[in-house]
């Protein structure tokens, strides 16, 4: 039982390049979430899905697509990647999208844009 | 909107004494409240939750922390930190039965414990 992974551990793009982050639960989890966390901002979030097929904005969409390929696996997209998204990223999963559940997350995604 | 303050950056502390963290939270409605610690390198982990009941709640590793409906606020609590605590924390908060479940977070709280 390996948790929520998340792919790659680190990244480095030039401005303009596009990369997908990779992010899957092995917990039969319903929702799951995607944030960034910058230096003394905590951690916002981007995207998250709050089921199978359904996917809604977050705090800090923009620069971002995502898509929830199935019950497990939910990816991030920057199609065109900026310095100001220089960040770690973290996926996160909970068994529903309810304020009271418990958000377990992965290891996170460093990225870094030149 | 929701937000989360938490009133420390960075708190250095020698092994042995004891912790608290501020955390307060602006938010008319019913929250549910959580501690997050991230140790270094590592992803953030649970230390303890709040839903309802006994306001008083105890986490892992010897943590706990109060809810205090009237000042808002859930404070974080430790008698005594070990080298072992060093870590960032983080206060959370979701609104109780909202559909989002997303949580809002503090800036968090660098704790450097001193052995």
């Amino acid at each position: 039982n390996a948790g929520v992974t998340q792919t790659p551990k680190f990244q480095v793009l030039k401005t303009g390049q596009s990369m997908t982050l990779q992010c899957a639960q092995d917990m039969n989890h319903n929702s799951m979430y995607w944030y960034r966390q910058d230096p003394g901002m905590g951690l916002r979030l981007i995207y998250y899905s709050a089921s199978e097929g359904t996917t809604d904005k977050g705090e800090v969409p923009n620069g971002y697509n995502v898509s929830r390929l199935n019950k497990r696996e939910f990816s991030l997209r920057l199609e065109s990647a900026a310095p100001s998204q220089t960040s770690v990223y973290f996926c996160a999963s909970s068994m529903h999208s309810g304020g009271a559940e418990t958000q377990y997350f992965g290891p996170g995604t460093r990225l870094l844009v030149l | 909107a929701q937000s989360v303050s938490q009133h420390n950056h960075h708190v250095i502390l020698s092994e042995a004494a004891s912790l608290e963290l501020g955390c307060n939270y602006s938010y008319g409605g019913t929250v549910n409240l959580f501690w997050y610690v991230q140790y270094p390198g590592q992803h953030l982990q649970l230390l303890l939750k709040y839903f309802s009941g006994d306001p008083l709640v105890k986490g892992i590793k010897g943590f706990e922390a109060e809810f205090i409906k009237s000042k808002f606020s859930f404070n974080l609590r430790k008698p005594s930190v070990q080298w072992s605590d060093t870590a960032e924390y983080f206060c959370a908060v979701t609104e109780r039965g909202g559909s989002q479940g997303n949580l809002i977070f503090g800036k968090g709280t660098k704790l450097s414990v001193k052995p």
